[in-house]
Order: structure tokens, then C-alpha cells, then sequence
């Protein structure tokens, strides 16, 4: 799996979009972007993934750049529940494992 | 998406002894992966275990410290052996989906002492 960077922390208020970015700049073609989170206490919940498309469900927006060297994981309305660990992963499907970073602490204030 | 419980979901275990952890799915699922979380540390990958096969450790685990076992497409172990406070972790099972997404237990939380 490529190496992924992400911040270390961030804040966002209630109600307003979070946006964490993650650079993967040495991204290979066949390897996707996941993200998942983790709320304290809890296994991790998937939340997203795509390949060169951006792509949106129930939970959040995934926007990847043109040349996918980096992506930004888009929460629309942040509640307090948001508060959580995001890991951005680059997976490689071939290769059939995880490789999870330190991820980024995302802490939703009021 | 899949359905994931592990047992138990907590525990507290002398130094020298072992512990099994059972993790099962409500579907059958190929893959199916171990994970060790130390406090305040980001997830580390034990290993892959595939029914019908011997699992596939990442470096720095071992089998004889870590032996896993895949009896079916729907269940795993993974026992803790001869344990040492260095042990004290999360440990979570988790499972392939469709798109590769990966679904993860709840976790059991161990602690050594």
C-alpha cells in the first residue's frame, strides 16, 4: 500500500462541513482510496472509498484530485457523534490487506 | 455490509497464561483479519487468515505466539499466548467486503497484569 499522510488533528464546528484532506502521492493505478473512522472505544467503521471518481453516500463525500495524489473526505453537517479517528488508506486489492496510518482526530465542537 | 461480534468484549488476565478470542460473522466471507491495537497507537495487522488455509502473519507476529484458527467461512480465533503486560492491546477480527471494504468487531480489550 502507498503511504498516506494525513494531519494529526483537527476541529470543526457543529453543522459545518468537515473536510480532511490525505496526501498519497506515490498512489500506484490500481490502488483505491479507503477511508474509515473510529470513535472511541469502537472498532472502525468504513465510511468510503473510489478510484478516480469522486463518490458520495449516506455518510460523506470522497473528492479525489485529478492526478489522485491526494483526497479530501467531506463530512456535510458535522454533529458531535463526528468525533472520531479518520484513516485515509490507499489499498492496493491485489495485495488483500490494510495498512492503517495514525489517521487524523477529528473533534466536532459546539 | 457485514455483522461482526467478538468474545469476550473485555478482559484481565495474569502474566504466563493464554487467552482465546472468538470472532464471528453473519455471512459467510473469505478473508478474515486480525488486528492488534495498542493504547493510543493506530491499528497493526496480525495477520490473514483464509478458511482452509494456515494464516499469514506480518512481520513481527509469530504463530506459535499468536496461533489463529479458521475452523468455517463464518468464524476465527486468535489466541494470546504465554502473555506479558507488553500484550495489554484491543485485538479486532474484521472481514472482506464486496468492494474490499473491510467491517471490523467491536474489539476485545485485554489487559495483562
Amino acid at each position: 500500500d502507498a503511504k498516506t499522510t494525513q494531519p494529526t488533528s483537527m476541529d470543526c464546528a457543529e453543522g459545518r462541513a468537515a473536510n480532511l484532506p490525505c496526501n498519497h502521492s506515490t498512489i500506484s493505478g490500481n490502488e483505491y482510496v479507503y477511508w474509515y473512522r473510529q470513535i472511541h472505544s469502537q472498532g472502525p467503521q468504513y465510511i468510503i472509498h473510489g478510484l478516480k471518481n469522486n463518490e458520495t453516500n449516506e455518510m460523506a463525500s470522497l473528492i479525489i484530485t485529478e492526478d489522485r495524489k491526494s483526497s479530501t473526505l467531506i463530512l456535510p453537517h458535522a454533529t458531535l457523534r463526528d468525533t472520531a479517528v479518520y484513516y485515509c488508506i490507499a489499498y492496493n486489492t491485489n495485495a488483500g490487506k490494510s495498512t492503517f496510518g495514525d489517521g487524523t482526530t477529528l473533534t466536532v465542537k459546539p | 455490509s457485514a455483522v461482526i461480534s467478538q468474545k469476550p468484549s473485555r478482559d484481565i488476565c495474569q502474566r504466563g497464561t493464554s487467552l482465546t478470542i472468538q470472532c464471528q460473522v453473519d455471512s459467510q466471507v473469505t478473508m478474515m483479519f486480525w488486528y492488534r491495537q495498542q493504547p493510543g497507537q493506530s491499528l497493526t495487522l496480525i495477520a490473514t487468515a483464509n478458511q482452509g488455509s494456515e494464516a499469514t502473519y506480518e512481520s513481527g507476529f509469530v504463530i506459535d505466539k499468536f496461533p489463529i484458527s479458521r475452523p468455517n467461512l463464518t468464524f476465527s480465533t486468535l489466541t494470546v499466548s504465554n502473555m506479558s503486560p507488553e500484550d495489554s492491546s484491543i485485538y479486532l477480527c474484521s472481514v472482506s467486503g464486496q468492494g474490499y471494504e473491510q467491517y471490523f468487531g467491536p474489539g476485545t480489550r485485554l489487559t495483562v497484569t
